[in-house]
């Protein structure tokens, strides 16, 4: 049972658009859920955090939008850029996260110049 | 910089061979994790732990075993290398309630 989908699988977006990547989760009792960004070569790399008291955190070009009553998370890149290529997942975790990450199986984001 | 490093960045063995993935990190964590990425299949977990000599199994720890006899070293076992754990091996570490930190990973082919 996969408790994180992520959507979609892939997407290939020109310099300057917004891509949006979509995570679903199924347990309620996930309280922390972040985002991670991996580059080819290199281990994934935390990029963005959110816990549910809020709907909304920015920082720099990426928001993560929350809607815990659809039980939905999702991740906008503002005027994406060439450098912004990797591969993207989302994940859950429980107790502040201070229980283990279940990860989404990620999304391969391409912005062409 | 706060660093996960793990000892190989790839690695060729043999079926049937016993392989060890070495993960060390400096920045006095109590967890640490080993994943294997497989395209498609995203990160799945293999073991973790929160303590010295403490393990747990992941969502996949079949034919795998792993040591931590030190808080900074987790140690990843193939006890006899099969060509279906030909993967990128991802060990990570992180504090209570904080996010991970990942290593560059492992380029393990068995043949």
């Amino acid at each position: 049972q996969q408790q994180v989908k992520q959507s979609p699988q892939s997407l290939i977006v020109q310099k300057g658009g917004i891509p949006i990547i979509n995570c679903a989760y199924e347990n309620t009792a996930f309280d922390y859920f972040p985002w991670y960004q991996q580059f080819p070569g290199k281990g994934p790399a935390l990029l963005i955090a959110i816990r549910p008291d809020v709907s909304e955190k920015k920082e720099g070009r990426f928001t993560i939008s929350f809607n815990k009553s659809a039980k939905q998370f999702s991740l906008h890149i503002m005027d994406s850029q060439p450098g912004d290529s990797a591969t993207y997942f989302c994940a859950a975790s429980k107790h502040g996260g201070s229980e283990k990450l279940v990860f989404g199986k990620g999304m391969k984001l391409t912005v062409n110049p | 910089d706060v660093k996960v490093t793990q000892s190989s960045r790839y690695l060729v063995k043999r079926t049937g061979e016993k392989v060890f993935l070495e993960c060390v990190q400096d920045m006095d964590h109590e967890n640490m994790f080993w994943y294997r990425q497989d395209p498609g299949l995203g990160l799945r977990l293999i073991y973790f732990s929160y303590d010295v000599k403490m393990k747990e199994k992941g969502d996949i720890p079949e034919g795998y075993s792993v040591s931590r006899e030190k808080k900074e070293r987790f140690s990843l076992i193939l006890e006899s290398a099969s060509t279906n754990q030909t993967s990128m091996y991802l060990c990570a570490s992180s504090y209570l309630g904080g996010g991970y930190t990942f290593g560059s990973g492992t380029r393990l082919t068995v043949v």
